[in-house]
């Protein structure tokens, strides 16, 4: 079956624009994560959805940054007024359930300069 | 948190030897997973170990965890080109954290 899907591939944006950034989970999986890497660097984990609930936001960098999850499905990741540093590869991630025994399912990523 | 710490950061070897990787955490887990992650891709998971378990074998893979030390291991033995990636570990309870993972290039 179809993977996790992410798009755009890449995004060249203005700074102080806003950006979408979309993941489409695989059929079934009920959790749903994100992740931020910047380049050379390991994953920092944003936020998490079970079904369309995100119990821990903690992790987002700022208060620019909102994700949201609708149908237990499709999940959006907006960026408001962006900032060079928000530069990095954004990774979307789902399992099965929120369980630990359930791998992660990776997208692409979306790569995100702003300029 | 449970995030992992992969060690060395790099590490180039020539194609046929065998490549070891290790990962130290902090805190008390139930399982620890390996990922892959190649150039300007998303990761893919390898391997997964409980805590109850010591070692485990996927193919080419042999895995370790010592959960009294806090560490594991993943060695890939008769390394090939198509290996070269970077890996990383995630120790797990309810969520994923990962480290800065290991680098690792295999010269034909």
């Amino acid at each position: 079956g179809a993977g996790v899907s992410q798009s755009p591939s890449n995004k060249v944006t203005e700074k102080g624009k806003d950006v979408e950034l979309r993941c489409d989970p695989i059929s079934g999986h009920t959790a749903l994560y994100w992740y931020r890497q910047s380049l050379g660097q390991g994953l920092e984990f944003l936020i998490y959805f079970q079904g369309n609930s995100a119990p821990d936001k903690s992790g987002l960098p700022s208060d620019r940054f909102s994700a949201e999850r609708t149908g237990g499905s499709v999940s959006t990741l907006t960026i408001q007024r962006t900032q060079q540093e928000d530069s990095a590869v954004y990774l979307c991630a789902s399992s099965l359930d929120l369980g630990e025994y359930s791998p992660l399912h990776f997208g692409n990523g979306t790569r995100l300069t702003v300029t | 948190s449970q995030q992992g710490e992969e060690d060395p950061q790099a590490l180039s070897i020539q194609e046929g030897e065998n490549a070891t990787m290790n990962c130290s955490y902090k805190t008390s887990i139930n399982n620890l997973q390996w990922y892959r992650q190649n150039s300007g891709r998303g990761l893919v998971h390898l391997i997964l170990i409980r805590s109850n378990e010591r070692e485990k074998h996927s193919g080419r893979l042999r895995v370790t965890l010592d959960t009294s030390k806090k560490s594991s291991s993943l060695l890939i033995t008769a390394s090939r080109a198509a290996d070269t990636a970077s890996y990383f570990c995630a120790p797990t309870g309810n969520q994923f954290y990962f480290g800065t993972g290991t680098s690792l290039t295999v010269i034909p």
